[in-house]
């Protein structure tokens, strides 16, 4: 059973277009949701998180928005650049019960930006 | 500082041997979980450890077992591999755990012929 569903598989976006990915989530307990970009040969690396408390957080080019009664969060990318092309993956996890220490991940949306 | 480094980068095994993988976390994390990368499955998580102690295990068979040191160092073992197991395994720290701001190392990609 995904616990966090994500689409698209893959993304290609023009230089300086905006990119989105979706992630989707059932576990109404989860109460932080990560963003993370690998890049081939190399471990995720976090990009950007969010709690429910608030509906988006951006930190440079990146933008997470955040809908707690439609359960789903999304990553926006603006002026993509062919440096983010790279496996994105969004996740999820609970400060509580038996899920504590665990990130549910979504299976990936690999982003290519053309030049 | 330092990263999280995970030892060897690449594994070459047969069916029915075992392994044991290493990982250094950054200094001063507390946090050590484990995770499987396959091109079918995704990440999964295996296990975290948080001062020595396991907090969680993830929903693989115990021949996936792992342990963590006094100095945060963890080792993950499996034993009598299966062609399966071929993945990449990654290891990540963090201070909290609680799978929040987690530094992942570049992984050990383990073939099992």
């Amino acid at each position: 059973q995904q616990q966090v569903k994500q689409s698209p598989q893959s993304l290609i976006v023009q230089k300086g277009g905006i990119s989105i990915i979706n992630c989707a989530y059932e576990n109404t307990a989860f109460d932080y949701f990560p963003w993370y970009q690998q890049f081939p040969g190399k471990g995720p690396a976090l990009l950007i998180a969010i709690r429910p408390d608030v509906s988006e957080k951006k930190e440079g080019r990146f933008t997470i928005s955040f809908n707690k009664s439609a359960k789903q969060f999304s990553l926006h990318i603006m002026d993509s650049q062919p440096g983010d092309s790279a496996t994105y993956f969004c996740a999820a996890s609970s400060y509580r019960g038996s899920t504590l220490g665990r990130l549910y991940f979504g299976r990936g949306t690999q982003l290519t930006v053309w030049p | 500082k330092a990263g999280v480094t995970q030892t060897p980068r690449y594994l070459i095994k047969t069916r029915g041997q075992q392994v044991t993988l290493s990982c250094s976390p950054i200094s001063g994390h507390r946090s050590v979980s484990w995770y499987q990368q396959t091109p079918g499955q995704g990440l999964q998580f295996l296990f975290e450890y948080f001062s020595e102690t396991q907090r969680n295990k993830g929903n693989f068979p115990g021949r996936f077992s792992g342990r963590q040191f006094s100095n945060s160092r963890s080792e993950m073992n499996v034993s009598t591999l299966e062609l399966g197991d071929s993945a990449l395994y990654l290891c990540a720290s963090s201070f909290e755990g609680a799978g929040e701001k987690l530094f992942f190392g570049s992984g050990t990609q383990l073939s099992v012929l």
